[in-house]
């Protein structure tokens, strides 16, 4: 079956631009969480939603950062006033109902100029 | 603060031979624990996990072993092959009941196994 999709795979924007990043999870999968990857470090948690609320969103660095779920599947992310320390790999994963681990996809590597 | 530390940023291994990669952790609310590989511009793929209830798991070639008391798990691979280099993470999460919240992630440690 189908992985976790993101899209864009790239995206490259300037300092100060608003930007939206798309999660489509595995199909059935309750649980969403939002990492993000900076050079030379392991994924950085944001945000994880259970099904259309964010059980946790203490991961988010600060008021610019905003996810959503709206419908318990396919989750946004979005940035407002993009800055350069914003570059980095955003991944994405899933999980089921009860399962031990988180399925990711392939990321979308943010470039801020 | 780092909570899940992998101190060896590179490892390299013959092929045939074990590859022994090491982390440790330091919050002792920390009940679960999983292995992911991760290949250049793919996301990371899950391994193997281990429960703080037991001190080893398998799954053909992978083991990995837990040592609470040490804070410290390692994740051994016999017999390496070429196909795994990759980069290897190790990942820890304070489970509540059956739910997998947030994984705090290491650094990361690049496996390189030579013909």
């Amino acid at each position: 079956g189908a992985g976790v999709s993101q899209t864009p795979s790239n995206k490259v924007t300037e300092k100060g631009k608003y930007v939206e990043l798309r999660c489509d999870p595995i199909s059935g999968h309750t649980a969403l969480y939002w990492y993000r990857q900076s050079l030379g470090q392991g994924p950085e948690f944001l945000i994880y939603f259970q099904g259309t609320g964010a059980a946790d969103d203490s991961g988010l660095p600060n008021d610019r950062f905003f996810a959503v779920r709206p419908e318990g599947s396919v989750s946004t992310l979005k940035i407002q006033r993009t800055e350069r320390g914003d570059s980095a790999v955003y991944l994405c994963a899933s999980s089921p109902r009860g399962g031990n681990e988180q399925f990711f996809g392939p990321g979308t590597r943010l470039t801020v100029l | 603060d780092q909570q899940v530390k992998q101190n060896s940023p590179s490892l390299s291994v013959q092929e045939g031979r074990i590859s022994i990669l090491n982390c440790d952790y330091t919050n002792s609310m920390f009940d679960y624990f999983l292995w992911y590989k991760k290949y250049p511009a793919e996301g990371p793929t899950f391994l193997i996990s281990i429960s703080s209830i037991k001190d080893k798991n398998e799954d053909g070639r992978f083991t990995v072993f837990l040592n609470k008391s040490a804070k410290h798990l390692s994740l051994h691979i016999v017999p390496s092959q070429p196909g795994d280099s990759a980069v290897y993470f190790c990942a820890a999460s304070a489970m509540r009941g059956s739910t997998l919240g947030r994984l705090y992630f290491g650094r990361g440690t690049q496996l390189t196994v030579w013909p």
